[in-house]
Order: C-alpha cells, then sequence, then structure tokens
C-alpha cells in the first residue's frame, strides 16, 4: 500500500514550459485534490475532485488543468510555466468529501513537489 | 471567501509547558473540523479531528465552539518532538462539494 505517490519531487522550469505534475493513490479514495503552499500564505486548493470524471476549481485554478480518466491518478498540469507559480505543490486524497464521517475524511497527502519557474 | 484565521506565531515555550492554540472561522455552515501537523519541508499529517464534545488524545485536546465560530487545540507537557506548524483546517460546503480549508498555521518552538 503505497498511499499517495507524487512525482517529482523538484522541477526548474523556464518561463513558458509546460508540465505535469503526476498524483497517484491506490486507497481508492474518491476525493483528490492539488494544494499549493507558499511562504506565509498556507495551503490554498487550486483543483479538486469528487470522483473520476468529476472537477472542479479551487481558490487558485488560473493557469493550471485537471484530469481525472480514473479514480486513482489526478495529474495538475501547468499550461505556459510563470515565476508566480514558484511554489511546493501538494496533492491530497480522502475517503470521503462529504462531512460527517469521521476518519474517512482524514487527507492523505503526497510528499510533495517543490517547483521553481525562472 | 470562507476564512480561517490563525495567530501565526512562534510560539517559544519550554519543555512541559501547555500551550494552546485558536483558530476561528468565517462559515457558520461549517460542518468538520481538524488539526493537521507540519514539519518543516514535509506534508501536512492529520493530528486529531475535532468534535462538538470536544475530544482528547493524550497530551492534546481539541475543543469546538460553534456559537463563537472558533477551535482550539491544547497540548500539555510540551516534548521538543511537538516543535511543527499546526494546521487548522475547517471543512465546509462549498457549491454542491464539500471543501476543507486551512489556516496559515502556528508555529511552534519547544526549546529544552
Amino acid at each position: 500500500n503505497a498511499g499517495v505517490t507524487q512525482t517529482p519531487k523538484f522541477q526548474v522550469l523556464k518561463t513558458g514550459q509546460s508540465m505535469t505534475l503526476q498524483c497517484a493513490q491506490d486507497m481508492n479514495h474518491e476525493y483528490m485534490s492539488w494544494y499549493r503552499q507558499d511562504p506565509g500564505m498556507g495551503l490554498r486548493l487550486i483543483h479538486y475532485s469528487v470522483g473520476a470524471g468529476i472537477t472542479d476549481q479551487g481558490e487558485v485554478p488560473n493557469g493550471y488543468n485537471v484530469s481525472r480518466s480514473t479514480t486513482e491518478d489526478f495529474p495538475l498540469r501547468l499550461l505556459s510555466a510563470a515565476p508566480s507559480q514558484t511554489s511546493v505543490y501538494f496533492c491530497a486524497s480522502s475517503y470521503a468529501h462529504v462531512p460527517g464521517q469521521g476518519r474517512r475524511e482524514k487527507l492523505f497527502f503526497g510528499s510533495g513537489t517543490q517547483l521553481s519557474v525562472l | 471567501r470562507k476564512e480561517v484565521e490563525q495567530d501565526p506565531g512562534p510560539f517559544n515555550v519550554p519543555e512541559g509547558a501547555t500551550v494552546a492554540f485558536n483558530c476561528t472561522y468565517s462559515n457558520s455552515a461549517s460542518q468538520s473540523f481538524f488539526w493537521y501537523r507540519q514539519d518543516c519541508r514535509k506534508e501536512p499529517k492529520l493530528l486529531m479531528s475535532v468534535y462538538s464534545s470536544g475530544n482528547e488524545d493524550g497530551r492534546f485536546t481539541a475543543q469546538l465552539n460553534r456559537a463563537s465560530q472558533y477551535i482550539s487545540l491544547l497540548i500539555r507537557d510540551s516534548k521538543l518532538s511537538d516543535s511543527a506548524t499546526y494546521l487548522c483546517v475547517v471543512k465546509g460546503p462549498e457549491g454542491g462539494s464539500y471543501i476543507p480549508t486551512f489556516g496559515r498555521g502556528t508555529s511552534l518552538i519547544v526549546h529544552p
């Protein structure tokens, strides 16, 4: 049981390049999400998904695309990287997104991606 | 936007001290509440859920006050290993889904 696997751990891009951050979970979680974390800003939600084929925007979606073709995978695509996208990115998943389900709401995080855009 | 506010600290306390953090939230429809712990350059991990009746897990006690819209975390007998950032997380309705919103975190430093 690998949990949430996030790759790569580090990435350096030039402005205008595109790339995909990979996120996979093997726990059959229905909810998956992407956050970015900047100094002093906490974790901000980029996009999320409540099941295969369903995605929605979070707080800071501009410049990012996602898709959820399978339950396991939730890749994050940077279309044209900008220096403002320099950040640490975390993928997170949980069994349930609906409240009142106790431990099933626990978020499992990937180990993070440090992205620098020059 | 729904807000979750925390004092960023840092809280600098000696070993053995008791320390308390508060977190306020603006969305009165929020339904689930959590404390996560994040070590430097690591991913956040669930510390404990927060229930209406309050709950305790060893040296950690969490409380929820719905009327005043805040949650608290009390750490007794602080250990050096408790040094970390503590993230308040509140889950409330956003459109048709329930989205966790993170506070910016409170930094705790426990010194010998």
